[in-house]
C-alpha cells in the first residue's frame, strides 16, 4: 500500500505562476511532513517541513499547507521562477523512523 | 564539510555480478538509509539503520545487504546483480531527535546489462 500518495505527477506552469503539489497520506502516526527539492543530477534536498500542530509555513516563496483532518497536505510556490524546475518530493515520517516519500512531480517553469 | 559522500559515482555490471556501494557521513549522524528511485517510482527505502549495530529492511531490501561499519559509514552490497537493479541509488543521513531532516548523497547510477 502507498503510504504517501502526491499529484499530480508532473506540471508546467509560466513564470510567477503558483504552482500547487499535493499529498495525502494514510499514516495517523506521521509527525513529521518534509518536502525535498531535486535538481537533475543531485541528490534531494530539504526545502521545507511542518509537523502537525501548525497549519501553515512559510519560508521565502515556499508555503506548506497542512490539513491534519484531511490527512493531507501541500506545497505552494508563489511568484514561480525558471529556477525553481526541478522534481518536488513529499514525504512523512514518524518519530525515529525513516522517511517515506511520495512519487514525485516535475515542475516545470516556462520563462 | 563534504555531509554524505556516496562512491562510486557510476558503476556498471554484469548480471550476477556482485558490489558494495559505500556512503560515508561526517555530520556525526546517529541513522542512515538506503533509497533506490526510479521513474515514476519516487524513493524508495531499501535498508535503514537507526544506531550504530542496528539494520532494519525497508520497503524494497530483496536483493541487497548492508552493514553499518562505524558510526560514519553504511555500506550496500547487491551479492548477485539482477537487471532489475538498474537504478540510482542514494544514501541519507539524519540526527535522531525532533527534527529529522535528512541529508543525501549525490547518488549512485548502477546499470545492470
Amino acid at each position: 500500500q502507498q503510504q504517501v500518495k502526491q499529484s499530480p505527477q508532473s506540471l508546467i506552469v509560466q513564470k510567477g505562476g503558483i504552482p500547487i503539489i499535493n499529498c495525502a497520506y494514510e499514516n495517523t502516526a506521521f509527525d513529521y511532513f518534509p518536502w525535498y527539492q531535486q535538481f537533475p543530477g543531485k541528490g534531494p534536498a530539504l526545502l521545507i517541513a511542518i509537523r502537525p500542530d501548525v497549519s501553515e509555513k512559510k519560508e521565502g516563496r515556499f508555503t506548506i499547507s497542512f490539513n491534519k483532518s484531511a490527512k493531507q497536505f501541500s506545497l505552494h510556490i508563489m511568484d514561480s521562477q525558471p529556477g525553481d524546475s526541478a522534481t518536488y518530493f513529499c514525504a512523512a515520517s514518524k518519530a525515529g523512523t525513516a522517511l517515506i516519500f511520495g512519487k514525485g512531480t516535475t515542475l516545470s517553469v516556462s520563462s | 564539510n563534504a555531509g554524505v559522500t556516496q562512491t562510486p559515482k557510476f558503476q556498471v555490471l554484469k548480471t550476477g555480478q556482485s558490489m558494495t556501494l559505500q556512503c560515508a557521513q561526517d555530520m556525526n549522524h546517529n541513522s542512515m538509509y538506503w533509497y533506490r528511485q526510479d521513474p515514476g517510482m519516487g524513493l524508495r527505502l531499501i535498508y535503514y539503520s537507526a544506531s550504530e549495530g542496528t539494520t532494519d529492511k525497508g520497503e524494497v531490501p530483496n536483493g541487497y545487504n548492508v552493514s553499518r561499519l562505524n558510526k560514519r559509514e553504511f555500506s550496500l552490497r547487491l551479492e548477485s546483480a539482477a537487471p532489475s537493479q538498474t537504478s540510482v541509488y542514494f544514501c541519507a543521513s539524519s540526527s535522531q531527535g525532533v527534527v529529522t531532516e535528512a541529508f543525501f548523497g549525490q547518488g549512485t547510477r548502477l546499470t545492470v546489462v
